[in-house]
């Protein structure tokens, strides 16, 4: 199985500041990436993916991500978070063995 | 809007049960997953699903089989519940082999094991 690690466990924020969540990946050839997320409560749901072309990917509530291939990295950002994004942001990788292998997620608290 | 519905929200079982948890999809997605969720560990793939019938093992199927008698239906069993197997299961499924496809999942069972 791939191996994907996200680099924060517990990121806390006040509303309006930027986030960014690190996610690498360990293998060289082609692959898919996930970003997920768990709001409280509800089940876990698709925020945006990347299977090629342009490297920047945008998803959904101003989400967005950037494929970097040299550093095995698919770090998700988002300029300004609101209270609402409080959530489980979990990175998620499939290769060609059709498995979908996921980070251990980061919790994001955004403090009013 | 696919649904992906599993059984029960909650549930409790003794060491040593045989325990049954149920996921069903009304979408006709081929694809059927079986998950379980712990703090810090993220999401792990106990067993997988192509067809009907048809079952491949994850990265942690020990402990467990799963059973996919029907299109829209993929059980997990646990054949002898132990306490190292409390967690959250969650199942998924998507439409079909395309490794684009995303995955769509239920509202998990919490599973304790006393």
């Amino acid at each position: 199985a791939q191996s994907v690690s996200q680099h924060n466990h517990h990121v806390i924020l006040s509303e309006a500041a930027s986030l960014e969540l690190g996610c690498n990946y360990s293998y060289g050839g082609t692959v898919n990436l996930f970003w997920y997320v768990q709001y409280p409560g509800q089940h876990l749901q698709l925020l945006l993916k990347y299977f090629s072309g342009d490297p920047l990917v945008k998803g959904i509530k101003g989400f967005e991500a950037e494929f970097i291939k040299s550093k095995f990295s698919f770090n998700l950002r988002k300029p300004s978070v609101q209270w609402s994004d409080t959530a489980e942001y979990f990175c998620a990788v499939t290769s060609n063995d059709y498995k979908l292998s996921f980070g251990a997620g980061t919790t994001v608290t955004v403090r009013a | 809007d696919v649904k992906v519905t599993q059984s029960s929200r909650y549930l409790v079982k003794r060491t040593g049960e045989k325990v049954f948890l149920e996921c069903v999809q009304d979408m006709d997605h081929e694809n059927m997953f079986w998950y379980r969720q712990d703090p810090g560990l993220g999401l792990r793939l106990i067993y997988f699903s192509y067809d009907v019938k048809m079952k491949e093992k994850g990265d942690i199927p020990e402990g467990y089989s799963v059973s996919r008698e029907k299109k829209e239906r993929f059980s997990l069993i646990l054949e002898s519940a132990s306490t190292n197997q409390t967690s959250m299961y969650l199942c998924a499924s998507s439409p079909d082999r395309d490794l684009y496809n995303e995955q769509f999942f239920g509202p998990g069972t919490r599973l304790t094991v006393l």
